[in-house]
């Protein structure tokens, strides 16, 4: 199983602070998906990219692709309450003539008040 | 109206039970997966469904058979529980249009305990 490595696993900051999470891998993948779990709740998708280089903005949020697509980050700008959950990245993989997706071993991020 | 709905939401068990997970998703999507979840967050496949074949079976002890009815439901049969089975179990369905950006819907998570 090819592993996706994600950092930091843990980041407790203050709002209005800005952060990064990366998602590093050696392996090459079709695409990359970011996914923010709450407690209680399944991963819901935030974004997926596909071309190396991509970059996809969702509001205070910038995703970015690596030029290999081997690798990807997330970056919050002022960050909220509400961003706090953990953050998953997946990337897809063509297997037996369909796409599996395997996820990163997540950050857990908490936006203080 | 829950796209991806499992029940039930929460089970405890005892070592040596055999107990079962449902899920239905009223989607329409023809691929339907199970995800394990540890107590580290870490999420891994174990099994994903394609109109009702299976398609990826990772290495998962004999004791977890997926069945799948139809192509809304999957569930999850696991025999003989033990306490590393203890866990939150996701259900997740996506439609397969040959594309590697196809979105999954999750469900809300079965948390198993088994003491």
């Amino acid at each position: 199983t090819q592993l996706l490595e994600q950092s930091p696993q843990f980041l407790s900051i203050q709002e209005g602070e800005n952060l990064t999470v990366y998602c590093n891998s050696s392996s090459v993948f079709s695409s990359l998906q970011w996914y923010r779990q709450e407690p209680g709740e399944g991963p819901v998708l935030l974004v997926t990219v596909v071309t190396g280089g991509e970059v996809k903005k969702l509001k205070r949020l910038t995703f970015q692709f690596g030029d290999a697509r081997k690798d990807s980050s997330l970056h919050i700008t002022a960050a909220q309450p509400g961003d706090t959950g953990l953050y998953l990245c997946a990337g897809a993989r063509w297997f037996s003539g369909t796409y599996k997706y395997i996820f990163g071993t997540g950050t857990r991020l908490k936006v203080l008040a | 109206d829950t796209a991806v709905s499992q029940t039930p939401k929460y089970l405890v068990t005892q070592m040596g039970n055999d107990k079962s997970i449902k899920c239905e998703q009223n989607l329409g999507h023809d691929t339907m997966y199970w995800y394990k979840q540890d107590s580290k967050k870490f999420l891994k496949i174990m099994f994903s469904y394609n109109n009702k074949e299976l398609i990826i079976n990772e290495t998962v002890p004999n004791r977890f058979s997926p069945k799948s009815p139809d192509k809304a439901h999957l569930n999850l049969h696991i025999n003989s529980l033990e306490l590393g089975d203890s866990a939150v179990y996701f259900c997740a369905s996506s439609q397969d249009d040959g594309r590697s950006n196809t979105e999954a819907f999750f469900g809300q998570g079965t948390r198993l305990t088994v003491v």
